[in-house]
């Protein structure tokens, strides 16, 4: 089945530095990904929407400045999370399907500290 | 935009019962319904989903019922084990916004007690 992979799986980073977090399809492609952040105890709250070869559409209230995300190829998006603060500590989960009508399966996520 | 309402927040059972989640969505459009189960730390799973073309479907002991007209889904888990212990999550999307779009409702705590 189709299979998502996120890196790192963990990082602790000071306020102030940026953070990159990549979602790989490993045996499919996707022309579209997307991003969620979802903080303890909470729902999987959509950041954005993860387009190959064209610029991320993001939902309201996230700062696209902060968040940027990139997906150059159909196997691959990465989202950076710029300037980082306290704040921005969550998990991160990326999702992708196979195809435009299929299910979506999620990475394994990205646990976020930042100190 | 859609809006999905998920109820318990958490539910309490002995194994080998029943359990049952409820969520209610507002947007009359959304026609796919997916179930996930999360357990703490890793990736929701898809244990289920359902097309607003049937109105009830299974797998082994997992159920899910979809009424269009009152805008609700739920979630039916029989002979509950240990190992069903989980956050469980609905979600709702529509065509007109994306098929795999997906609004979550706010999740519900299973606790299968031995």
């Amino acid at each position: 089945g189709a299979v998502v992979s996120q890196h790192p799986s963990r990082v602790i980073c000071k306020s102030g530095t940026s953070v990159k977090i990549e979602c790989r399809s490993l045996d499919f492609q996707a022309t579209t990904m997307f991003w969620y952040r979802q903080f303890p105890k909470q729902s999987l709250m959509l950041m954005a929407t993860s387009n190959e070869g064209s610029k991320a559409t993001y939902e309201q209230g996230v700062e696209k400045d902060k968040f940027l995300i990139n997906h150059a190829s159909l196997t691959l998006s990465t989202l950076t999370v710029t300037s980082a603060h306290p704040e921005d500590s969550s998990f991160y989960i990326c999702s992708a399907g196979d195809t435009s009508n299929s299910p979506l399966h999620f990475g394994n996520g990205t646990r976020l500290t930042v100190t | 935009g859609e809006n999905v309402e998920q109820h318990p927040s958490t539910l309490s059972v002995q194994e080998g019962d029943s359990a049952v989640i409820k969520c209610t969505y507002s947007d009359s459009a959304s026609n796919y319904f997916p179930w996930y189960k999360q357990e703490l730390g890793k990736r929701p799973q898809l244990i289920i989903d359902i097309r607003s073309n049937v109105g009830e479907k299974k797998d082994q002991r997992i159920a899910v019922t979809l009424n269009k007209t009152a805008k609700h889904f739920s979630l039916h888990i029989t002979e509950t084990q240990p190992e069903d212990s989980a956050v469980y999550f609905c979600a709702a999307s529509n065509p007109n916004t994306g098929f795999q779009k997906l609004v979550f409702g706010t999740g519900t705590r299973l606790l299968v007690s031995p």
